[in-house]
This record gives structure tokens, sequence and C-alpha cells, in this order.
């Protein structure tokens, strides 16, 4: 298995841009997590969709972050205009319910850089 | 606010020590998992509990869930360099399928 797959790895983009990142989550796994992780806030969740469907959306920060899962295989998430505070390291993450305990399994990741 | 405390936040040892990191909360989960996370990469799940009072082994990692499972503890016996890394214990509360993930502790093990 391929695990999760998230690109690019690295972006840097000009203050005011737009940002797209995307996420391939495991086959066969029914929810998928974005996280968002700095060095003074650590590991924030910011969205997690359950079946392509956004259960909680409670974590992104503002109107300039959205997500969309069209299928079951795909995933981004898209900051615009973006703003040097949103540097950051993204994590996408998925798992499956297995009934009492569920297990998130993490790609490696986009590093974002907003100058 | 962090809805799981993690202690220490950072710990630098030697290779051979033992060491003891401390996941609390006030809130109860239906599981706990603990992850370890590498300079560039994503954490990766290194275990799962679940029932109150239940310990786990992995190798030289003994993790344990409190009774009321409100907290849990990660020993590692004998430390070696391979063992540097952030250590994040994540609950998965009763809102489903939503982890919260603690502050984390950073390791460093010195050869």
């Amino acid at each position: 298995d391929a695990g999760v797959i998230q690109s690019p790895r690295h972006e840097v983009t000009e203050m005011g841009q737009e940002v797209t990142l995307r996420c391939k989550p495991i086959s066969g796994h029914n929810s998928l997590f974005w996280y968002r992780q700095t060095m003074m806030r650590g590991l924030e969740l910011l969205i997690y969709f359950n079946n392509n469907v956004p259960i909680d959306d409670s974590g992104m920060p503002e109107d300039r972050f959205s997500a969309k899962m069209p299928n079951a295989s795909f995933s981004t998430l898209k900051i615009q205009p973006s703003e040097p505070r949103d540097s950051a390291v993204y994590f996408c993450a998925s798992s499956h319910d297995r009934g009492r305990a569920t297990e998130a399994f993490f790609g490696q990741g986009t590093r974002l850089t907003v100058v | 606010t962090q809805l799981l405390e993690q202690s220490p936040q950072f710990l630098s040892i030697q290779e051979g020590e033992n060491l003891t990191v401390y996941c609390n909360s006030s809130s109860v989960f239906s599981s706990l998992q603990w992850y370890r996370q590498e300079p560039g990469e994503g954490p990766v799940l290194l275990v799962t509990v679940v029932t109150g009072g239940e310990v786990k082994k992995l190798k030289r990692l003994t993790f344990q869930f409190g009774d009321a499972r409100k907290d849990s503890s990660l020993h590692i016996t004998a430390a070696q360099p391979g063992d540097t890394g952030l250590y994040l214990c994540a609950g998965d509360g009763n809102n489903f399928n939503k982890f919260y993930f603690g502050s984390g502790t950073k390791l460093n093990v010195k050869p």
C-alpha cells in the first residue's frame, strides 16, 4: 500500500497568491483529516471528512481556507489569498473506522512558505 | 487550550538511559494513540490503547492507559539514538473520529 500521498512536498509562494494542497488517502479509508503543524501551536486539526462529507470544519482558521473532497480518493485544501502567517507544514491523514478505536495514518506533509 | 497535555516538552538523555513521557487530560477518551514523528516526516502510529489500565509493549517501549482513560504514559527502556523524535499522544474523543493531539515531547538521545 502506498500510504497517504500528499503533493507538493514543498511550496513557496508570494503573499496574496492562491495555494492548493492535494491529498490521496489510503484506499478503503472512510475518514480524511487535514492538520496544520507549527512550532508555536503544534498539530492542529483543520477539518475532517467522513465518507467524503465535511463533518467538522471548526478548526479552519478563516474564510481564506477551504477544503473539498469530491470523491473517496482525493481531497484538496485551498488557501486564497495566502498570508505569511499561513506558513506551516500541512498534513493529511486518513483512517478507517474500526469500532472502538480509530487510527490515523499520515502523509509526509506539505511544507508551505508564504513570503 | 490543549485538551491533552504532554510532559516533559523536551528531553535530552544519554543512550542507555530510561525515560517516561506523560499525556494527561481532564477528559475521558474512548481510545488513545501514541505517534512518533521524525523531522521532515508525518507522525507514525506506534500503538493504540483502548481499555482502562491497559499495558502494551513494543520492544523497549511500554505504553499504559490510565484506569479512568484520561491519561497515558510511554516508558522507554535503554533509549537509543534511533528513538530520537517527537512523541505525540492523541485521544479519540466522544466526537466520532475526531482526534485531539497533545503538544508533543521532543526526545533527543545522545550517543
